[in-house]
C-alpha cells in the first residue's frame, strides 16, 4: 500500500534563508507526486507536481522539488524564505490499482518564518 | 471564475441532527472528492465521485452519505451527527490528472 511520510511536523527558518521540507513515499510503481500548501483558514493550493517527465520540478512562488527514486524521496526546497511562505505544506502521492482515483496525503509540515 | 465553492462555511450542530454540505465547481471536472481534516492527521478521503451519478467510498465513509446528481455538484450528508464528526471538511475536484482544486472548507462542530 502506498504511504507518505513527512519527516518534520514543524520547520522554523529565518526570512531570507533556505527552506527544506522533507518527504518520503512508498509505492510499488512510479507514482505522481504533489506538494500542496495550505494557508490559515484556506483550502489547499497546488505548488507543484511530478509525473516522470523531469526529476527536478519547479513550482509556484519559487519552490521546487526533486524526485529521487533510489531514496523514495520528494523533498521541497526554496532558496530564500519569505514571510508569506508561513503555512502548512502537504506531500501527496497518487493512488494505484483500485485506489487510482485517490490521493494519499502526508500529515503535513508547518513552516514558521521568523523575521 | 469561482473554482470550488463550499456552503456553509461554518455550522454548529447538536448530536443526532442531520445536515448537508454542498460543493459546487465550475471547471467542468469529472472527479469530485470530500475530505475531512483533523489535527495531525492530514486529509482523509470520505467519499469520491468519478462522474455524474457515480459515488464511491473512501478511507473513512462511515456516518456519511453523498450524492452527485449533477456534474457540478457533490453533496455530503450527515444523517445523525456525532461529536467524532467535528472537523473541517474540504471538497475538491479534478480532471483525470488528479490536480485537485480545493474549496475553502466547512468548519463543523457537533456538540
Amino acid at each position: 500500500a502506498q504511504s507518505v511520510t513527512q519527516l518534520d511536523s514543524h520547520v522554523s527558518v529565518s526570512e531570507g534563508t533556505p527552506v527544506l521540507l522533507r518527504c518520503n513515499y512508498s509505492s510499488s510503481y512510479s507514482p505522481s507526486l504533489f506538494w500542496y500548501v495550505q494557508h490559515p483558514n484556506k483550502g489547499l493550493q497546488l505548488l507543484l507536481k511530478y509525473t516522470s517527465a523531469a526529476t527536478l520540478v519547479k513550482g509556484i512562488n519559487g519552490f521546487e522539488a526533486e524526485f529521487k527514486k533510489s531514496e523514495t524521496s520528494f523533498h521541497l526546497t526554496k532558496p530564500s524564505a519569505h514571510m508569506s511562505d508561513a503555512a502548512e505544506y502537504f506531500c501527496v502521492v497518487s493512488g494505484e490499482g483500485d485506489s487510482s482515483y485517490k490521493l494519499i496525503f502526508g500529515s503535513g509540515t508547518r513552516l514558521l518564518v521568523r523575521p | 471564475n469561482a473554482g470550488v465553492t463550499q456552503t456553509p462555511k461554518f455550522r454548529v450542530l447538536k448530536t443526532g441532527q442531520s445536515m448537508t454540505l454542498l460543493c459546487a465547481q465550475d471547471m467542468n471536472h469529472e472527479y469530485m472528492y470530500w475530505y475531512r481534516q483533523d489535527p495531525g492527521m492530514g486529509l482523509r478521503l470520505i467519499h469520491y465521485s468519478v462522474g455524474e451519478g457515480t459515488t464511491a467510498k473512501g478511507e473513512v465513509p462511515d456516518g456519511y452519505n453523498v450524492s452527485r446528481l449533477k456534474k457540478q455538484n457533490f453533496l455530503l450528508g450527515l444523517e445523525s451527527a456525532a461529536p467524532s464528526q467535528t472537523s473541517v471538511y474540504f471538497c475538491a475536484s479534478s480532471y483525470w490528472d488528479r490536480e485537485e482544486h480545493f474549496g475553502d472548507g466547512t468548519r463543523l462542530s457537533i456538540l
